[in-house]
């Protein structure tokens, strides 16, 4: 596709629900990045994948979150027993370019709002 | 501390006006980008820049990487500049972006 595509654009889980969130990134992007947004404040980091390899997890809040991208390019954020807090907008991001590499610009889906009662 | 900051939070301006949106950050950058972020959630790519000044149409971004400062100014503003605009900051060594919390801009008719 043109862009980075997300889907769902919403869900709505109810708590302790597994829900799946799916990230179409543009083709032949290295770089893939998910980021949680809660409202009103700036995405924060949860993890990045060079192609396959999910090289950083740091930013994964608790052991509930897991993200894949097994061939390189889809990716699959996946978060299991679903707690009010987990209530964000998730943004998948994709670049050209290998992380480390400088001046490598960002591509953002338009998220998918999740929303846990 | 937050690694990026970003001022004002809020601004108000009427149309016409130049606004003036700064970030600043703590950490030795390889770039920094200046991102919009409209109501919905849809995320844009302003600029990407780790040295000078770079313009896009009314749209100017600079930085000063001594001072480990950036701005975005927008001149001649309209109402559709309207949007939450984000600097995020690449490390020097780091694999993922530092986001700023964001300026919630309204332009007003």
């Amino acid at each position: 596709g043109a862009g980075v595509s997300q889907s769902p654009r919403y869900k709505v889980a109810k708590r302790g629900q597994d829900v799946a969130l799916r990230c179409d990134p543009i083709s032949g992007h290295v770089s893939l990045f998910w980021y949680q947004q809660a409202l009103g404040q700036g995405p924060e980091f949860l993890t990045y994948f060079q192609n396959e390899a999910q090289l950083d997890k740091s930013g994964l809040p608790s052991d509930r979150f897991f993200a894949e991208r097994p061939e390189g390019s889809v990716s699959t954020l996946k978060i299991q027993r679903t707690q009010q807090e987990d209530s964000a907008v998730y943004l998948c991001a994709s670049s050209p370019r290998q992380a480390r590499e400088a001046g490598g610009e960002l591509f953002f889906g338009e998220g998918s709002r999740l929303t846990v009662l | 501390k937050n690694e990026v900051e970003q001022s004002p939070q809020n601004l108000t301006a009427q149309e016409g006006e130049f606004i003036t949106i700064n970030c600043s950050y703590s950490v030795g950058i390889s770039a920094l980008h200046w991102l919009q972020q409209h109501p919905g959630g849809g995320i844009v790519s302003l600029f990407m820049l780790s040295s000078g000044k770079k313009k896009h149409g009314r749209l100017i971004a600079t930085i000063n990487i001594q001072e480990k400062h950036s701005s975005l100014h927008i001149t001649a503003s309209h109402p559709r500049d309207s949007a939450v605009y984000i600097c995020a900051a690449h490390g020097l060594y780091g694999q993922n972006f530092v986001f700023g919390p964001g300026t919630r801009l309204s332009v007003l008719p």
